[in-house]
């Protein structure tokens, strides 16, 4: 069991510039989870997949993030035209049952 | 609206010493009950679940931690903390009600002084 990962660890911006983040999940997992995390605070829920399909999305999630998992592996999360205000740790968790959920190191973004 | 409360932000605990550390929810039903810690810029690993069952639960690192429905508590515990439990914890709720995702507390801090 490798655990789940997440590339890069660390991103440095600068405001307007588009970023792209990489989750690869447990490998039997079919649930794979986007969280985002802002200081002092616990980590709010982005987005759902089950498999390649997206159940759910928060009203956090605004019209400049996207979120994909193609042939449901791997999850790519894109932030496009980065404000100051995305900056925060980015977490991805996978699972097999609901709710229970495994998280990976993270990514931490900067906007400058 | 779906809340998780952790009311103390930081505990400080002398190494040894039992700790007990408080979550409260606000949910109708019998939620899906979480604690996750957190070491400075890591990810979270998951410590202990309840979903039913026996009320107390044990988890890794010698935690324990008991659901008190008439209370909607799920407080952490541990007997004797090592100075290496320092760290940030978590605790989560999941509900179906409230779709696929778990609601976090804000967290508290644990320093562990020698």
């Amino acid at each position: 069991d490798t655990g789940v990962s997440q590339d890069p660890r660390h991103k440095i911006t600068k405001r307007g510039q588009n970023v792209t983040f990489r989750c690869d999940p447990i490998s039997e997992h079919n649930r794979l989870y986007w969280y985002r995390q802002t200081l002092g605070q616990g980590p709010e829920f982005l987005t759902y997949f089950q498999n390649e399909a997206q159940l759910e999305k928060s009203r956090l999630l605004s019209d400049r993030f996207s979120a994909e998992r193609p042939k449901g592996s791997f999850s790519t999360l894109e932030i496009q035209r980065t404000e100051q205000g995305d900056s925060a740790m980015y977490l991805c968790a996978s699972g097999l049952a609901h709710y229970e959920q495994y998280f990976g190191p993270g990514t931490r973004l900067t906007v400058t | 609206a779906q809340s998780v409360t952790q009311p103390d932000i930081h505990i400080t605990v002398s190494e040894g010493a039992s700790l007990e550390l408080r979550c409260n929810y606000s949910y109708g039903a019998t939620p899906y009950l979480f604690w996750y810690v957190q070491s400075p810029g890591q990810g979270l690993q998951l410590l202990l679940k309840y979903f039913s069952g026996d009320t107390l639960v044990q988890g890794i690192k010698g935690f324990e931690a008991e659901f008190k429905r008439s209370q909607s508590s799920f407080n952490l515990r541990k007997p004797s903390v090592h100075w290496s439990d320092a760290a940030e914890y978590f605790c989560a709720v999941g509900a179906q009600e409230y779709g696929n995702k778990l609601v976090f507390g804000a967290g508290t801090i644990l320093r562990v002084k020698s």
